[in-house]
């Protein structure tokens, strides 16, 4: 398997332009993670998907971030109107029950390469 | 979930064991506990987690104290590609969030030669 892929790698933009951003999880994966990374707050959970139904949007910071998963192989994220302060490194993860320790199952995540956003 | 303490950075000489700590003095009896690694532009990466019991696979020994308020991550013969941000993460093993992760800042750990 590929792994997370994520498009584009880099992206510069100007400010109020439309940006969108994509994955592809794993095969077989049922949950699926964007996240957002800064210097200044680290790595932030912004949403997440089970079974390509939005579960828990709380991270997203405001209405200017959408994202959706119109099926089990793709994901984007779109910010509009982007902003400077969006600039940052974007993470897609997917997941699926990995093994049982425990007895309890765990789910071990993988993470793509991340897109790096730069708004002007 | 629990909140972790971790040092912001550490050093360690190629070849030598790395140990991390961590702090979760508020760990409940149901969270696990998770590493995670980021190396430099690269996104993060899953090393082991454990509940109680000392664990180890390939990359790492997880050392987890007898009152489970602290643990430590042990590379045992760090090389400079184990230069990276480590991050402890406390959290339930299953509850239906798919791994869902909550990061620190980690500690920044730098290999030297």
């Amino acid at each position: 398997d590929a792994g997370v892929i994520q498009s584009p790698r880099h992206e510069v933009t100007e400010m109020g332009q439309e940006v969108t951003l994509r994955c592809k999880p794993i095969s077989g994966h049922d949950y699926l993670f964007w996240y957002r990374q800064t210097m200044m707050r680290g790595l932030e959970l912004l949403i997440y998907f089970n079974n390509n139904v939005p579960i828990d949007d709380s991270g997203m910071p405001e209405d200017r971030f959408s994202a959706k998963m119109p099926n089990a192989s793709f994901s984007t994220l779109k910010i509009q109107p982007s902003e400077p302060r969006d600039s940052a490194v974007y993470f897609c993860a997917s997941s699926s029950p990995s093994g049982t320790s425990g007895g309890a199952s765990y789910n071990e995540q993988f993470f793509g390469p991340g897109t790096r956003l730069t708004v002007l | 979930d629990a909140k972790t303490t971790q040092p912001p950075s550490m050093d360690c000489a190629e070849g030598r064991a790395a140990n991390l700590p961590c702090n979760h003095s508020t760990i409940s009896g149901n969270e696990y506990v998770y590493w995670y690694r980021q190396i430099h532009s690269q996104g993060p990466q899953y090393i082991i987690h454990g509940l109680k019991n000392n664990e180890t696979n390939e990359m790492a020994s997880l050392i987890i104290t007898e009152d489970r308020k602290s643990s430590t991550l042990i590379l045992p013969h760090a090389t400079l590609r184990d230069t990276a941000v480590y991050y402890c993460i406390v959290r339930v093993a299953t509850d239906n969030q798919g791994g869902k992760l909550i990061f620190g800042q980690g500690t920044e750990l730098s290999v030297k030669p």
